[in-house]
Order: structure tokens, then sequence, then C-alpha cells
């Protein structure tokens, strides 16, 4: 089993749908989790990190659930610049590696 | 004022030379990492230094010679270049916390051909 899975792709979704990207983890010591984001030939950066308790930014909410090792990122109101590749990513600890999963493509159409 | 860089962004070469690719972070972070993402698009951590220590060194053939003269710089050298080194390879730094590694800041990213 990979260490960070996330759903293959690619979403092709309409301008103002919802979409949501799974993630699974392996190691249940992992510590720190976050979404990246990045653009085509660009770098990744990174667009949230995610709190035990879920968090929300503008449209963008990410949820953990440490039992099921799974991490979500839930994205309201899709505009046409959320079209990018969405990169789970998981940390055991500080110093530990961090763990990129594969990336979910997402195309928002107009 | 960019944060990450890299140079050269671009690298063609032939097979069998050796290259170095130089990056600088001027973030004051304490931690620099390089990753190889291949053409399948999966990034891949090689090294991670924490000030100017190798903290972590994946299964990456020692052809490939990272160097950290100081905190702001992590430069990766590669010996004898295979066609399978092709990627684009990532610079990247954070400032490690006691709980976190900290949000990684990235490169631009410099795309290695190898023909």
């Amino acid at each position: 089993r990979k260490e960070v899975e996330q759903d293959p792709g690619p979403f092709n979704v309409p301008e103002g749908a919802t979409v949501a990207f799974n993630c699974t983890y392996s190691n249940s010591a992992s510590q720190s989790f976050f979404w990246y984001r990045q653009d085509c030939r660009k770098e990744p950066k990174l667009l949230m990190s995610v709190y035990s308790s879920g968090n929300e930014d503008g449209r963008f909410t990410a949820q953990l659930n440490r039992a099921s090792q799974y991490i979500s990122l839930l994205i309201r109101d899709s505009k046409l610049s959320d079209s990018a590749t969405y990169l789970c990513v998981v940390n055991v600890s500080p110093y530990d590696k961090v763990i990129f999963g594969p990336g979910t493509s997402l195309s928002v159409i107009p | 004022d960019t944060a990450v860089s890299q140079t050269p962004k671009y690298l063609v070469t032939q097979m069998g030379n050796d290259k170095s690719i130089k990056c600088e972070q001027n973030l004051g972070h304490d931690t620099m990492y390089w990753y190889k993402q291949d053409s399948k698009k999966f990034l891949k951590i090689m090294f991670s230094y924490n000030n100017k220590e190798l903290i972590i060194n994946e299964t990456v053939p020692n052809r490939f010679s990272p160097k950290s003269p100081d905190k702001a710089h992590l430069n990766l050298h590669i010996n004898s270049l295979e066609l399978g080194d092709s990627a684009v390879y990532f610079c990247a730094s954070s400032q490690t916390g006691t709980l976190s590694p900290g949000t990684q800041y990235f490169g631009p990213g410099t795309r290695l051909l190898v023909l």
C-alpha cells in the first residue's frame, strides 16, 4: 500500500460546482497534514494545513479523520482559476520526510 | 524578491555528463529539500538538510550528492547522468517547528533532460 493515496481523477466540473477530493494515508503515527496546489508546469504551493477539528478558508474546507486515516478537501463554487493538481501531504514528525500524494487533477470548465 | 530560487531553469545534457543545480533561499529557513518530480508527476523527496546537516537521505543513487555550504544554499550535483534522471527537480525550504515541518516553499524547478 502506498504511503499516501488520492482519488486518481481527473475531475472535470462546471464553474460553480462543488467538488470533493479524498486522500488516505497508511502511517497511523502521522501528525501533520496539508493540501498543496500545483499549477501546470509550476511549483507546488501550500493551499491549507489540515487541523484535527477541520478548518475552512473561504471556499475551501479540509477535514481530517484520524480513525480512518482519511483527509478530504471540499471546494465550493468552483472557479476557472481552481483548475490545478491538488496534492495531499502527510508528515509523521517535524524532522521526518514530508510525503506527497500523487495528486488529483481538477479542471473547471466554463 | 524570489524566496526560493534555482539555477538553471532548464538543463539539457548528454548521458554520462556531470551537472549541478543550485538552490538559494532568502527566507531565513533552517531546512532545505530536494525533490524529484518524474513524468508521472509524482513528487518524491530525495534529501533534506537542517542547519547544513543531512537529516533525510532517501533511496537515491550515490551519483546524486547534495552540498549545503550554508543554511541558505543547497546544491545538487549529479554524476554520470542517465536517461532515467530526466525529470523536474524542485528545491524547497521550510522553518521546522516543534510540531510540524512547516510550510514548504518551493523553487520554480529545474527541468532536466538527459539525451
